[in-house]
């Protein structure tokens, strides 16, 4: 069970759109619409963002959004702002009632 | 409010064993899985494994698997990580999250930094 790929550094400036790109197999990300996107900034817990590909959780910004296509899923912010600087990680379920997150993309907001 | 509440850091030795704790409260805790997330210093989350607070029945990634114990106790809504005998490489914080569906978690705990070394 390896970790789904992701870059591990993007950077934008402030009010342009960013994507982050999660790479797995058939058996996560490609097999199930259950990819999860999270972020995190330093010293604290994880956030939801994004689950089930697509969707975002209640008092997300419409700014985040979420897509998938094959074995890829594709996190886009919008309208970056100096908050979005953090860390993202994507995860994906992968059928046998497991998880698997990447390793992580640290955004740089310039 | 659904909260998660960690127990607090933990410093170990080698070889010793540990159990850390993760209390949920503001919702029917037998209703959601519980897993456990490692982050080990300056690097990402790893998925560890949960339980199903209801019954205790737990899954565990391979790469965890026979190293920790995940278990439950219902009566006092809390989930609980375990060792046996520590490394120093499971120097790391310990996250639990609450499943809120496959493979996605609404809801996290603080985390506990667990350090083992001699």
């Amino acid at each position: 069970q390896s970790a789904l790929t992701q870059p591990a550094s993007v950077s934008g400036s402030p009010g342009q759109s960013i994507t982050i790109s999660c790479t797995g197999t058939s058996s996560d990300v490609g097999g199930h619409d259950y990819v999860s996107w999270y972020q995190q900034h330093p010293g604290k817990a994880p956030k939801l963002m994004i689950f089930d590909v697509s969707n975002r959780p209640s008092g997300v910004s419409n700014r985040f959004s979420g897509s998938k296509s094959g074995n890829t899923a594709s996190l886009t912010i919008s309208g970056l702002q100096a908050e979005d600087e953090a860390d993202y990680y994507c995860s994906s379920y992968t059928g046998t009632s497991t998880v698997v997150f990447g390793g992580g993309t640290k955004l740089t907001v310039l | 409010e659904v909260q998660l509440v960690q127990s607090g850091a933990e410093v170990k030795k080698p070889g010793e064993s540990l159990r850390i704790s993760c209390k949920g409260s503001g919702y029917s805790f037998i209703s959601y899985w519980i897993s456990w997330v490692r982050q080990m210093p300056g690097k990402g989350l790893e998925w560890i494994g949960r339980v199903d607070p209801s019954d205790s029945y737990t899954n565990y990634s391979p790469s965890f698997q026979g190293h920790v114990t995940i278990s439950a106790d219902k009566s006092i809504s809390t989930a609980y990580l375990q060792w046996n005998s520590l490394k120093a490489s499971d120097t790391a914080i310990y996250f639990c999250a609450r499943r809120q569906a496959a493979g996605t978690f609404q809801y996290w705990g603080q985390g506990t930094l667990v350090t083992v070394s001699s």
